[in-house]
């Protein structure tokens, strides 16, 4: 996950916005993902973004994406205190594989 | 669908033993992927293949390491022999790629401890 950065830990309280940062390298990805570890479990997608979108919007989640500065964000809205967890953005390079960024962990407290 | 099925789910092993993680990914779909996870070094992909065969095998540690893929449904992760340092959780994610959209599909994960 060299080449993918992302800061290491966010604390918000519940309720709050959380805004979850990521930087990329590949300028031709032609998707970008946003996996969520849960303690003890495996990654789960939990939302991506195609890379001719700006922004991309799902229930509590927003995505916004500028290509210029390959920087990626996720925004969590209400953040509730199930939503802490490790939260990777991924790009994909050569063929299927996907590079993913060191994991952001999110606290959120009651 | 089950999902991706990880066996065993914890193992705790000596030093120098070989080790033999297990894989069954998502019926239909065509790559499968090792991972490693530690907090030193993040999620490493370790191996990656495509309708069975090694397509990129450039992050295995070293020749310890090993895995195959004898069909579709199955595959395995051997460590031979094992080092403290191979301590970590083990991922296999497989995917059914689509174009240029790539979704993994997680399993549980095995952790691995090398006493």
């Amino acid at each position: 996950g060299e080449d993918v950065e992302q800061s290491l830990f966010l604390s918000v309280r519940e309720g709050d916005s959380s805004v979850i940062n990521c930087t990329y390298t590949d300028s031709s990805s032609t998707y970008l993902y946003w996996y969520k570890q849960e303690p003890g479990a495996g990654l789960q997608l939990l939302t991506y973004i195609f890379s001719n979108m700006d922004m991309k919007q799902d229930q509590r989640l927003t995505v916004l994406l500028n290509k210029k500065d390959k920087h990626l964000s996720l925004r969590i809205a209400d953040t509730q205190t199930g939503d802490s967890a490790i939260y990777f953005c991924a790009e994909i390079i050569a063929g299927n594989m996907l590079t993913f960024g060191g994991g952001t962990r999110l606290m959120v407290k009651p | 669908d089950a999902g991706v099925i990880q066996s065993p789910r914890h193992e705790v092993t000596e030093m120098g033993q070989e080790v033999t993680l297990r894989c069954k990914p998502i019926s239909g779909h065509n790559s499968l992927f090792w991972y490693r996870q530690t907090m030193m070094r993040g999620l490493e992909l370790l191996i990656y293949f495509n309708n069975n065969v090694p397509i990129d095998d450039s992050g295995m540690p070293e020749d310890r390491f090993s895995a195959k893929m004898p069909n579709a449904s199955f595959s395995t992760l051997k460590i031979q022999p094992s080092e403290p340092r191979d301590s970590a959780v083990y991922f296999c994610a497989s995917s059914l790629r689509r174009g240029s959209y790539n979704e993994q599909f997680f399993g549980p994960g095995t952790r691995l401890t090398v006493l």
